[in-house]
């Protein structure tokens, strides 16, 4: 069964704690991608990744950090230093071989971090 | 820097009334676009798309959107809303990249909110 994965569905922190969350996806894409989606604000990319080993800042990296050390895997992790963190995180991904897409993205189901 | 606009934050339609969901895009190049639907809580999921060719698409749930150049919008329509199709309706625009550096990357409108009444 093919598709992207996020876990957890919900996440609560507690202030001044790192958070990582999941994002697996066996559909062979090569990019990946991360987005942050307030009320109101559309989605805001965080980091993206074409390729192992290789990753990109977004539009609002700061106060986060990624990895991408296998293909199937792109997880993120929320630091202490992201001072609003609160919102609903979706993963993405795309079949991109490196200098040329299509753009089309797929997406995973989401993970809503809540930090109390 | 390219940019979508999506003008209306929220619409309300009748059950069995036409929709249309406006879209504007600003793109250096020929763009990619395509319309993605939310449903609470969950992920978005690819309504319909423009690369090339027909500027007219179709897409899934009975959507189609018209792609036109001169006014830089790719509209969505739908003849007849179902309650159903009730949900958060996001634009995007991408490009293409060879030779570039744009990763696939998309860039989304703020979104359309769409209530049904029965």
């Amino acid at each position: 069964d093919g598709g992207i994965t996020q876990s957890p569905k919900y996440l609560f922190r507690k202030e001044g704690q790192n958070v990582t969350l999941s994002c697996e996806q066996n559909l062979n894409h090569d990019a990946m991608y991360w987005y942050r989606q307030d009320p109101g604000q559309g989605l805001r990319l965080i980091y993206y990744s074409q390729i192992v080993n290789d990753f990109q800042k977004g539009d609002i990296a700061e106060g986060y950090s990624v990895s991408r050390e296998k293909k199937e895997s792109f997880p993120l992790t929320v630091t202490s230093a992201q001072k609003n963190p609160t919102a609903f995180y979706l993963c993405a991904t795309a079949l991109a071989s490196l200098g040329r897409s299509n753009n089309e993205q797929f997406f995973g189901p989401g993970t809503r971090l809540t930090v109390l | 820097a390219q940019s979508v606009t999506q003008p209306d934050i929220h619409i309300t339609v009748s059950e069995g009334a036409s929709l249309e969901l406006r879209c504007n895009y600003s793109y250096g190049a020929t763009p990619y676009l395509f319309w993605y639907v939310q449903s609470p809580g969950q992920g978005l999921q690819l309504l319909l798309k423009y690369f090339s060719g027909d500027t007219l698409v179709q897409g899934i749930k009975g959507f189609e959107a018209e792609f036109k150049r001169s006014q830089s919008s790719f509209n969505l329509r739908k003849p007849s809303v179902h309650w159903s199709d009730a949900a958060e309706y996001f634009c995007a625009v991408g490009g293409s990249n060879a030779g570039g550096t744009s990763y696939g990357k998309l860039t989304f409108g703020q979104g359309t909110i769409l209530t049904v009444h029965p």
